[in-house]
């Protein structure tokens, strides 16, 4: 079955410091969707990767697709306590798969 | 718009006994997918459905059930309550498929004792 790996599992930053989670899957990808969940929160969506090479971005926030569509990453500029939450990714095996598997997650923890 | 509501909050269960929960989707979004969330085995899709019919199902045991009516609201049952079942259900909304994006509710946490 499809296999995604998050890594790192845990981050701790000082406010102002820069953050990166990375998402890699052991197979191709056709698309690859983010989302963060706040402590006690749920999931909300970010943002969906679909193009080889693909970078997305969100304020500090930037969203980078592999050229082999096999992982993606997701960096946050200038990280603040509002950041606070677990970043999870969600991948689509390539060949017309509908229902996403998710990362472990990466948490990360800002320290004001 | 209104979000994905769902219903209740939270529930305590005991073991063997069986659990409803409710879940209805943004208006206009056909697509219902529920997942289960543990700290050990994170996000875990149980099952989607679509247009009253369950279109994908996980790998979870038949005591998971689910259902969704003509408005596109969804119920969830999951019977014979096990402790390993505690758990936080998250209902997941989308336009047609998860490849939309989704919109997930505040969730249901259900501790089974």
């Amino acid at each position: 079955g499809q296999q995604v790996m998050q890594i790192p599992q845990y981050q701790h930053v000082q406010e102002g410091e820069d953050f990166t989670t990375y998402c890699n899957s052991s197979t191709t990808l056709s698309n690859i969707q983010w989302y963060k969940q706040r402590p006690g929160g749920h999931p909300v969506f970010l943002i969906q990767l679909v193009k080889s090479g693909e970078v997305k971005k969100q304020k500090r926030l930037t969203f980078q697709f592999g050229e082999a569509k096999k992982n993606s990453s997701l960096h946050i500029t200038a990280t603040q306590t509002t950041d606070v939450g677990t970043y999870f990714c969600a991948v689509f095996a390539s060949g017309g798969s509908y229902i996403p598997t998710f990362g472990r997650g990466t948490s990360l923890i800002v320290h004001p | 718009k209104a979000g994905v509501t769902q219903t209740p909050r939270y529930l305590i269960k005991t073991r063997g006994q069986q659990v409803t929960l409710s879940c209805s989707p943004i208006s206009g979004h056909r697509s219902v997918s529920w997942y289960q969330q543990t700290p050990g085995q994170g996000l875990q899709f149980l099952f989607e459905y679509f247009s009253e019919t369950q279109r994908n199902k996980g790998n979870f045991p038949g005591r998971f059930s689910g259902r969704q009516f003509s408005n596109s609201r969804s119920e969830m049952n999951v019977s014979t309550l096990e402790l390993g079942d505690s758990a936080l259900y998250l209902c997941a909304s989308s336009l047609v498929s998860a490849q939309d994006g989704y919109t997930f509710g505040s969730g249901t946490r259900l501790t089974v004792v």
